[in-house]
């Protein structure tokens, strides 16, 4: 089945840690995205990927990096320069414009 | 630059009665919309979309939306709500220009349904 994988489902690191969020995609999307969600924020893009060893900052991406070094996969670091890391992180792929986006499950980070 | 509002933060319905979320976007031409639905702790899953030609989108869970160039609106309905729609509904506006692709989110609206 295609899909978009996230692990792990759950996450917690200790505050000044980096942590790395793993997203695969068997979709051959070129496209890919991540965003962070909290409570009564809507969604907010943190980084996107339009194609192999290309990406580009969204709205908040202060104290986060990526990389996209296959066209499957896209993990997103939260660094500890990341002032509030707590949150929900999904991620999603696409075709490409204008379509729509597929999301995975999701990764719940915690930073105490 | 695109915005998406979704009035209302949280709304409730009994079983069996009608629904409507509001969905109002601002862009300048015809936009790429979309709707998604979220269960807690889950990721979303698109419920339907809107491009071009017929403004009465049918998607799928037996929602429809209707889009309104008029009121830059577009409006999901769902004419009997079963007691698994209590979900949270997100409202999408597709970006264009340079950041092609991208989505422009609204803020939610959580919908509970009563027995």
């Amino acid at each position: 089945d295609g899909g978009i994988t996230q692990s792990p489902k759950y996450l917690f690191r200790k505050e000044g840690q980096n942590v790395t969020l793993s997203c695969e995609q068997n979709l051959n999307h070129d496209a890919m995205y991540w965003y962070r969600q909290d409570p009564g924020q809507g969604l907010r893009l943190i980084y996107y990927s339009q194609i192999v060893n290309d990406f580009q900052k969204g709205d908040i991406a202060e104290g986060y990096s990526v990389s996209r070094e296959k066209k499957e996969s896209f993990p997103l670091t939260v660094t500890s320069a990341q002032k509030n890391p707590t949150a929900f992180y999904l991620c999603a792929s696409s075709m490409g414009t204008p379509g729509e986006q597929y999301f995975g499950p999701g990764t719940r980070l915690t930073v105490t | 630059a695109q915005s998406v509002t979704q009035p209302d933060i949280h709304i409730t319905v009994s079983e069996g009665a009608s629904l409507e979320l509001r969905c109002n976007y601002s862009y300048g031409a015809t936009p790429y919309l979309f709707w998604y639905v979220q269960s807690p702790g889950q990721g979303l899953q698109l419920l339907l979309k809107y491009f071009s030609g017929d403004t009465l989108v049918q998607g799928i869970k037996g929602f429809e939306a209707e889009f309104k160039r008029s009121q830059s609106s577009f409006n999901l309905r769902k004419p009997s709500v079963h007691w698994s729609d209590a979900a949270e509904y997100f409202c999408a506006v597709g970006a264009h220009g340079g950041s092609q692709g991208n989505l422009i989110f609204g803020k939610g609206t959580k919908l509970s349904v009563k027995p």
